[in-house]
């Protein structure tokens, strides 16, 4: 919905770091989501950070938060084919989930 | 998809004809929710419901009713489908702060 922001495309050449970026307003956001959508499928979840923290590693996945400036980003660290993909943004507060537009994710050779 | 399953998965309909979309869950959880995927919109929640009888609206829920007669089904009823409703249609359960996705049912309507 309009609540969360994230750029439409990305492109990016295999190995190298992938960052996608969010806003959001609502500053009541207990979690905030990153789902991975491939063609033909379902979402799958990434990950995911309580919003008192500031950063959450997961092997290549890194998630920074800045609660002051309702900022998120995932890095990807050495972008591989298999991580191309749509990527959604989410905020999750009294009990729903609202979604950014997705961001298109093109790992070229 | 975690014990969660949409039927159909595919549909074409006619416009002005009724529609039910099923989703089921074999874990009990208490919340479920019916969103659909548009292009450019990412997902958008059509309803939710918070347990057996209790359902509430989401922010695209003109056109849709659902209903929750017991805690594993949540049915999604396009009363009369219009064109603007062909889309992709998502079921999700939450659960310990997570939610798990449907594979989700295209429908078209023509």
């Amino acid at each position: 919905g309009e609540d969360v922001e994230q750029s439409l495309f990305l492109s990016v050449r295999e190995g190298d770091s992938s960052v996608i970026n969010c806003t959001y307003t609502d500053s009541s956001s207990t979690y905030l989501y990153w789902y991975k959508q491939e063609p033909g499928a379902g979402l799958q979840l990434l990950t995911y950070i309580f919003s008192n923290m500031d950063m959450k590693q997961d092997q290549r996945l890194t998630v920074l938060l800045n609660k002051k400036d309702k900022h998120l980003s995932l890095r990807i660290a050495d972008t591989q084919t298999g991580d191309s993909a749509i990527y959604f943004c989410a905020d999750g507060n009294d009990y729903k989930l609202s979604f950014g537009a997705g961001t298109t994710v093109t790992v070229r050779a | 998809d975690a014990g969660i399953t949409q039927s159909p998965r595919h549909k074409v309909t006619e416009t002005g004809t009724p529609v039910t979309l099923r989703c089921h869950q074999t874990e009990n959880h208490r919340y479920m929710y019916w969103y659909r995927q548009d292009p450019g919109h990412g997902l958008r929640l059509i309803h939710y419901s918070y347990g057996v009888k209790d359902t509430d609206k989401g922010e695209v829920s003109d056109g849709y009713s659902v209903s929750r007669s017991k805690t594993e089904d949540f049915l999604l009823t396009l009363e009369s489908a219009t064109s603007s409703q062909t889309s992709v249609y998502f079921c999700a359960i939450s659960h310990d702060g997570g939610y798990t996705f449907g594979s989700g049912t295209r429908l078209t309507v023509v």
